[in-house]
């Protein structure tokens, strides 16, 4: 079965650059989440999107934004990098807002160095 | 205090055993309950959700719910090496973001 796909799986980055994570739901899935799990911690809510309408924002820094596509795909961009930014970055995807099953992506290894 | 709490282990028990895992949770809000297993430098997979109070089993998994009680558990019956990982629970209010616990790390000893 498909599965939600995410790229690039590792991305090394330098303080102050600039990082785009992309998402790629299951088929007819419109719902995209999106979370930030630190080492060793359990993984943090940081924005859902549904039907390409933000539902629901977390812990997200104002360095970051995120949108999701005609297509359902979604894309979080994260400017002025920090030290503490690096961490796995997690999409799930659900069927409809209102399934709180939520399927995750392998996830994006960022580091920033 | 966390809003859902889960003692982070490790917990080690020998092949073939019966492993109960647990969460408490103060966030009477709660409806929805999931677990989770996360091996290393993977993404989080979806074992078992539940909506209400009471039993859910699949295969070896069998989640309990006790809202009364705020406490989840997560049984796995006749437990294999390849049951070890992290396993986490996880609640929602509605349906949007999921609120997680900080996961148990589970050793399943051959």
């Amino acid at each position: 079965a498909a599965g939600v796909i995410q790229s690039p799986r590792h991305l090394i980055k330098e303080k102050r650059e600039t990082a785009t994570l992309k998402c790629y739901p299951i088929p007819r899935h419109d719902t995209v989440y999106w979370y930030q799990q630190g080492p060793g911690q359990d993984p943090q809510f940081l924005i859902s999107f549904y039907e390409k309408m933000q539902s629901d924002k977390g812990s997200i820094p104002d360095r970051f934004s995120a949108q999701q596509f005609s297509d359902y795909h979604s894309e979080l961009n994260m400017s002025s990098l920090e030290l503490g930014d690096s961490a796995l970055y997690f999409c799930a995807s659900s069927l409809t807002l209102g399934g709180a099953e939520q399927y995750f992506g392998p996830g994006t290894r960022l580091t920033v160095t | 205090q966390k809003e859902v709490e889960q003692d982070p282990g490790p917990l080690s028990v020998p092949e073939g055993a019966i492993v109960s895992l647990n969460c408490t949770y103060s966030n009477s809000a709660f409806q929805y309950f999931m677990w989770y297993r996360q091996y290393s430098r993977k993404g989080p997979e979806l074992l078992m959700y539940t909506y209400s109070s009471g039993n859910k089993e699949d295969g070896r998994f069998t989640a309990q719910v006790d809202k009364s009680s705020k406490y989840i558990s997560l049984f796995i019956r006749d437990s294999q090496p390849s049951d070890s990982a992290t396993y986490l629970c996880a609640m929602s209010v509605r349906d949007d973001k999921i609120i997680f616990g900080k996961g148990t790390r589970l050793h399943i000893l051959p």
